[in-house]
């Protein structure tokens, strides 16, 4: 059975920055690409950055570009989210997500349950 | 960047069929898929590949895509259908992901 499991939510100041992680079990990991993708109270889905199975794609939205980074260890079955000089319209669900390819095209067949990111003073 | 646009809502009654539109520039030229979210879940895949459904997904859920337009169709309607309903793209052009921004199905 697939599971995603995220960490690393929380509370954080305008301009802070946050890691967020996901760890990934009961697939083979690293031949599958996966992806962030967030969500705003009461908003509609946003997706917001994915790396491909061997980690040499990645791409972002542009509302992140230049602030998020997406890495994976694929020797340990993590994906992460490093995310600098956050704002408040950064808050959110983050979803963790599983591709059903090597490459990043966004058919998701796996969710995480989400971290909750705030960045209010 | 590429838009989706879908209905901010849809009412239908139980056993009725349910229609949820989801527009962007040649749709039917990208590979379209449908994501069901209730609240306080996580989104669940319904409809890939235009048309295909994952395993477990029942019969009554059905899509189409052509033109300017995807639809997402649902046969006699359920109370448990009630939820929110998302289309999403890989617009290739670009390299990124875009998500409509979802309808709210509301079973009468």
């Amino acid at each position: 059975e697939v599971q995603l499991l995220e960490s690393g939510g929380g509370l954080v100041q305008p301009g802070g920055s946050l890691t967020l992680s996901c760890a990934a079990s009961g697939f083979t990991f690293s031949s599958y690409a996966m992806s962030w993708v967030r969500q705003a109270p009461g908003k509609g889905l946003e997706w917001v950055s994915g790396i491909s199975g061997f980690g040499g794609g990645t791409y972002y939205a542009d509302s992140v570009k230049g602030r998020f980074t997406i890495s994976r260890d694929n020797s340990n079955n993590a994906l992460y989210l490093q995310m600098n000089s956050l704002r408040a319209d950064d808050t959110a669900v983050y979803y963790c997500a599983k591709d059903d390819s090597l490459m990043v095209v966004l058919r998701v067949d796996s969710w995480g349950q989400g971290t909750l990111v705030t960045v209010s003073s | 960047s590429y838009v989706l646009t879908q209905p901010l809502s849809v009412s239908v009654a139980p056993g009725k069929t349910a229609r949820i539109t989801c527009g962007g520039d040649n749709v039917g030229s990208k590979s379209v898929n449908w994501y069901q979210q209730k609240p306080g879940q996580a989104p669940v895949l319904v409809i890939y590949y235009d048309s295909d459904r994952p395993s477990g997904i029942p019969e009554r859920f059905s899509a189409s895509n052509s033109g300017n337009t995807a639809t997402l169709t649902i046969s006699r309607v359920e109370a448990g259908d009630e939820a929110d309903y998302h289309c999403q793209v890989w617009d290739s052009s670009s390299d990124q992901g875009v998500f409509g921004g979802g309808t709210k199905l509301t079973v009468l």
